[in-house]
């Protein structure tokens, strides 16, 4: 198992927001930054989101990152079929001394 | 545009060994430290391991670390993974990924390759 925990799936209609948890602890997600990658099927992962809430140029703004204390979320308002994918958290761990992921929460837009 | 194309997975027999590839274009990967990434359908994304700019510093998780070893030919911008003594466990997509600084540290990786699968089974 990981040691930074996400639902491993999601679900939301077009047009609604949908939220995506990712828990850590004080050694990973409290301490250093978090990162979100969407991982569309048959396809590698892409950077979403980098130090916790910075979105890297061509993502749209409907993709939010926050983090408190040792969780972090993505937010994903107006979702459109094209947001379906895999999305995992990662996050440098002081303790082993080396980046971990999330398990990846799969969403569906129904 | 950047570029980042795996090669060298194949199937191979508990024991042996593989050699993988990542061949950069559209930037010189001499000024970026450069990671592994793997994924299995159980345990999803694993870091492996990542050297630094200029190869003088080499990071291994745990499981592979006396089995793998990561390298850098900056001149003919690839990086490769020697892996041996291959375990079922090693069974997945290998991904090579580009980091954004000179070290592997608390940051990102982007963009990814699109991985070469290795699968090791009697």
């Amino acid at each position: 198992q990981s040691v930074v925990t996400q639902p491993p799936s999601a679900s939301a209609t077009p047009g609604q927001t949908v939220t995506i948890s990712c828990s850590g602890s004080s050694s990973n997600v409290g301490s250093n930054y978090v990162y979100w990658y969407q991982q569309i099927p048959g396809t590698a992962p892409k950077l979403v989101i980098f130090r916790n809430n910075q979105r890297p140029s061509g993502v749209p703004d409907r993709f939010t990152g926050s983090k408190i204390g040792n969780s972090a979320s993505l937010a994903i308002s107006g979702l459109r079929s094209e947001d379906e994918a895999a999305y995992y958290c990662a996050a440098w761990d002081d303790t082993l001394k080396g980046r971990v992921f999330g398990g990846g929460t799969k969403l569906t837009v129904l | 545009e950047v570029e980042l194309l795996e090669s060298g997975g194949g199937f191979v027999q508990p024991g042996g060994s593989l050699r993988l590839s990542c061949a950069a274009s559209g930037f010189s990967i001499g000024n970026f430290a450069m990671s592994w990434v793997r994924q299995t359908p159980g345990k999803g994304l694993e870091w492996v391991s990542s050297i630094s700019a200029t190869g003088e510093r080499t990071y291994y998780t745990e499981t592979v670390k006396g089995r793998f070893t990561i390298s850098r030919d900056n001149s003919k911008n690839t990086v490769e993974l020697e892996m041996n003594s291959l375990k079922d466990d090693d069974t997945a997509l290998y991904y090579c990924a580009k980091e954004p600084v000179l070290y592997y540290y608390d940051n990102w990786v982007d963009p990814w390759g699109q991985g070469t699968q290795v699968t090791v089974s009697s």
